[in-house]
């Protein structure tokens, strides 16, 4: 069966400091993977999405970045953290479009 | 782009209650997945249902896609139920690529 995994599951930064937040699936080959955030209190918003390995298209521009190294694996950066990049970070894989999609457990990131 | 509105946001029931929770989206889509995000943040798959209606225990799901809204429905509510629901979909303009659009959720408590 197909498991997805995300580390760190908290994480506590301060301004300016780099992020890199990590998220690999097990089970299935060349999954669509993608990146979301919740602001507290609010709804998911799509910020990266990926179809195979080196392809990222981001949704939102912002302070983040995508990588997508091997086909399991997303990495979710920043260079310089902002106070407003605080949130819970969820990735997600599917098969494909049109398909049910399955997301992680989160990690949850304070910028202080 | 697509608008994905949940009704009602908060709902507070007894344990032992029924209830439905509305989503309506503006446009065309290829996937509506229902999901409950429990306590600790994960979200937990409930139904893949872009049309028709399925039935999982105590809750079930229609969508009616020509009217674009989609029903959810909880029988004999318990206190475990209690979380937020969000409702996602796949725009049909979201070039195949899966991208999922949410609603702000419907926070529902229930009491014992």
């Amino acid at each position: 069966s197909q498991t997805i995994h995300q580390w760190p599951a908290t994480l506590v930064q301060p301004v300016g400091s780099p992020l890199s937040l990590e998220c690999t699936v097990e089970g299935t080959s060349n999954p669509n993977l993608y990146w979301y955030r919740q602001a507290a209190g609010r709804g998911l918003q799509l910020l990266f999405y990926s179809v195979g390995i080196g392809q990222i298209s981001s949704e939102v521009p912002q302070n983040l970045s995508a990588s997508r190294p091997q086909d399991r694996q997303f990495i979710l950066s920043s260079k310089k953290l902002l106070l407003s990049d605080s949130g819970f970070y969820l990735c997600a894989w599917s098969v494909g479009w049109g398909v049910e999609q399955y997301f992680g457990p989160g990690t949850r990131l304070t910028v202080t | 782009g697509i608008q994905v509105e949940q009704s009602p946001p908060d709902l507070i029931l007894q344990e032992g209650a029924n209830s439905t929770l509305r989503c309506n989206f503006s446009d065309s889509v290829n996937n509506l997945q229902w999901f409950h995000q429990n306590p600790w943040g994960q979200l937990i798959n409930l139904f893949y249902i872009p049309s028709g209606t399925k039935q999982n225990g105590r809750l079930s799901a229609t969508t009616v896609a020509t009217e674009r809204y989609s029903l959810l429905y909880i029988s004999s509510s318990q206190t475990t139920d209690s979380g937020v629901y969000f409702c996602a979909v796949e725009p049909k303009t979201s070039s195949n690529t899966g991208k999922l659009i949410f609603g702000q959720g419907t926070t529902l408590q229930v009491k014992p």
